[in-house]
């Protein structure tokens, strides 16, 4: 099983700034095959990038994807006050299971 | 638009069973792979099960298998998922997911979930 650790587990930035996620799986993943999940309080997970760098339709393009093998990262541009929220890395390679990274919550600082 | 509700959650025993329900609409629900993914309160996400789009793969994550099984009909666009033998640990949000594509393609839209709370 690939275990994703994500880094950190708390980023505490303000409107405007940069945020860099960090996504380590413990084997190499095909870059193809690396998602990024938006989840707000009480609310589902939403499709931001798939294919480690592809952005899901309606995606501002402040979100950007990158990364391969083992490290992936998610940059958000220019923080926005509604971009607060858990982020989660997924691989959804041919073998189950589809394995998620704990999570980073992006709080205001 | 795309469109996942899930049902069928509530409040059970221990041991006990329950069968939620995803009810599909806005895509051809019988051309997608499907899942079920559950988060336990103030947890992060785990993937419970997959189906292919026409039943025939199935697969789950090492904790429910043999207690839950995964099934769709593709006649009435709904998704199922039957627990048995539930467990404390099994208490959770469960949403049903859609697969842009086969087994290998991400998750391109989420239902709003349903809770599962297995207490005594």
């Amino acid at each position: 099983e690939i275990v994703l650790t994500q880094s950190p587990d708390t980023l505490s930035l303000s409107p405007g700034e940069r945020a860099t996620l960090s996504c380590r799986a413990s084997q190499s993943v095909s870059s193809t095959l690396l998602a990024w999940y938006q989840q707000k309080p009480g609310q589902a997970p939403r499709l931001l990038i798939y294919g480690a760098s592809s952005r899901a339709t309606g995606i501002p393009d402040r979100f950007s994807g990158s990364g391969s093998g083992t490290d992936f990262t998610l940059t958000i541009d220019r923080l926005e006050p509604e971009d607060f929220a858990v982020y989660y890395c997924q691989q959804y390679g041919s073998s189950p299971p589809y394995t998620f990274g704990q999570g980073t919550k992006l709080e205001i600082k | 638009q795309v469109q996942l509700v899930e049902s069928g959650g509530g409040v059970v025993q221990p041991g006990r069973s329950l069968r939620l329900s995803c009810a599909a609409s806005g895509f051809t629900f019988r051309s997608n792979a499907m899942h079920w993914v559950r988060q336990a309160p103030g947890k992060g996400l785990e993937w419970v099960a997959f189906i292919s789009y026409d039943g025939d793969k199935k697969d789950y994550t090492e904790s429910v298998k043999g207690r839950f099984t995964i099934s769709r009909d593709n006649s009435n666009n709904t998704l199922y998922l039957q627990m048995s033998s539930l467990r404390a640990e099994d208490t959770a949000v469960y949403y049903c997911a859609k697969a842009k594509f086969g087994s290998s393609s991400w998750f391109d839209y989420w239902g709003l979930g349903t809770l599962v709370t297995v207490s005594s």
